[in-house]
């Protein structure tokens, strides 16, 4: 059964850089056709897409993040990972790591979440 | 980038009764919508894939239907379970989410 768990940690101060991996257990990263994508929910708010990445390397950022955004890939530890520099409050949200299809644009698989707030 | 706009915000039901949500793009996605469930502390579930097509394992209450602009869901006889937020999904062009309607008890 796929799975996916996000981790980093759950406190960052303005102006420094939000990091987060995925880890994925029950198949392989680099197996298949999927995208392996980010997605945040601002406190009591909707889903914001992210961005996400295939495992040949191609990488789609939405536009309002790309200039603070990184996303990569390890296909040797299963997981993938997202950083956003500098970071606001405005960036406060819950996390979510999820799978989608290279053939099917929705998201089929998601992690539980981790928050991350941005306070000093 | 495509805007994608559902109402109502919230809607107050009964158990049994019958629930639609609407979703609008702002331009047109053909069928490329997905529709999710999320309760509060878990992560969205999806419900409806390529506007009208059921996940595996969803109930048949669940329903979906549109094309171009405008796409509804449709819960036939509302269960104590699906007392939830429900958000639309563009992936005509990358990805877009609606606002969320609430699913309440009346």
């Amino acid at each position: 059964q796929v799975q996916l768990k996000e981790s980093g940690p759950g406190l960052v101060k303005p102006s420094q850089t939000l990091s987060l991996t995925c880890t994925l257990s029950g198949g392989s990263i680099s197996g298949g056709s999927y995208y392996w994508s980010w997605i945040r929910q601002h406190p009591g708010k909707g889903l914001e897409w992210i961005g996400y990445i295939h495992y040949n390397g191609n990488i789609f950022y939405n536009a309002s993040l790309k200039s603070r955004l990184s996303i990569s890939i390890d296909t040797s530890k299963n997981q993938f990972s997202l950083k956003l520099t500098s970071v606001t409050a405005a960036d406060t949200a819950v996390y979510f790591c999820a799978r989608r299809g290279f053939n099917y644009g929705y998201f089929d698989y998601w992690g539980q979440g981790t928050l991350v707030t941005v306070s000093s | 980038d495509i805007q994608m706009t559902q109402s109502p915000s919230t809607l107050s039901a009964s158990v049994g009764d019958r629930v639609t949500i609407t979703c609008r793009a702002s331009q047109s996605i053909s069928t490329w919508l997905a529709w999710y469930q999320q309760k509060p502390g878990k992560a969205p579930k999806v419900l409806i894939y390529k506007a009208s097509s059921l996940e595996s394992g969803v109930p048949s209450r669940f329903s979906g239907s549109g094309s171009g602009t405008e796409f509804t869901l449709t819960i036939s006889s509302l269960q104590p379970d699906d007392f939830a937020t429900y958000y639309c999904q563009q992936y005509n062009s990358y990805s877009t989410f609606g606002q969320g309607t609430k699913v309440e008890i009346k």
